[in-house]
């Protein structure tokens, strides 16, 4: 089993749509979580963290469930420019050298149809 | 600019060539990561330092495959007898340790091989 998982879509969604995708992780030692956004050939960004409390940013929500090892973002009003990979990203999966790296999902790969 | 920074942005060398790649993290970050990003997956952790030390290093990281910040500023990858399996994006990434575990780590652009 990955050590975190994405439907690697593509998701082809009309411009103006609500778009939900969502991750699981194996480890449930793993104590902190992010979204990466990717754009074509590049490098990938940090989109938003991930708090067990749940957090917004704007037209994005980001949600985790540690006893379902489950985390998800919604994409509200979607634009052209949203079009990208999103990267699930967990951070601290106990390995047999330390914690400190990031393990990053396939990505899925969202286009904004207008 | 800012950023981090990598060198070559692009590398096309033939099997069995060696090769090094080089990044300059944000000035005051004092972590550096190397990852490695193939087509159609994630990127996925080779090593990290702390200052000059290296800490961490994935099973990834074969024999041929060395890497140094030995300043603790700038840091280079160096694989030794290139296969073609090694055709991938190389991303190397920095943060800063007091952001703890919530630390955000910033990707350069990366420098793409192709092995042939």
């Amino acid at each position: 089993r990955k050590e975190v998982e994405q439907d690697p879509g593509p998701f082809n969604v009309p411009e103006g749509a609500t778009v939900a995708f969502n991750c699981t992780y194996s480890n449930s030692a793993s104590q902190s979580f992010f979204w990466y956004r990717q754009d074509c050939r590049k490098e990938p960004k940090l989109l938003m963290s991930v708090y067990s409390s749940g957090n917004e940013d704007g037209r994005f929500t980001a949600q985790l469930n540690r006893a379902s090892q489950y985390i998800s973002l919604l994409i509200r009003d979607s634009k052209l420019s949203d079009s990208a990979t999103y990267l699930c990203v967990v951070k601290g999966l106990l390995t047999n050298f330390g914690n400190e790296k990031l393990t990053f999902g396939t990505g899925t790969r969202l286009t904004i149809i207008p | 600019d800012t950023g981090v920074s990598q060198d070559p942005r692009h590398k096309i060398t033939k099997r069995g060539q060696n090769v090094t790649f080089r990044c300059d993290p944000i000035s005051e970050h004092n972590r550096l990561y190397w990852y490695r990003q193939t087509l159609g997956q994630g990127p996925e952790f080779l090593t990290y330092f702390q200052n000059e030390a290296q800490l961490e290093k994935s099973r990834l990281l074969s024999d041929r495959f060395s890497a140094e910040r030995p300043k603790g500023s700038f840091s280079t990858l160096e694989i030794q007898r290139t296969e073609q399996g090694d055709s991938a994006m190389y991303l190397c990434a920095s943060s800063l340790v007091a952001g703890g575990a919530w630390e955000t780590q910033y990707f350069g652009p990366g420098t793409r091989l192709l092995v042939l």
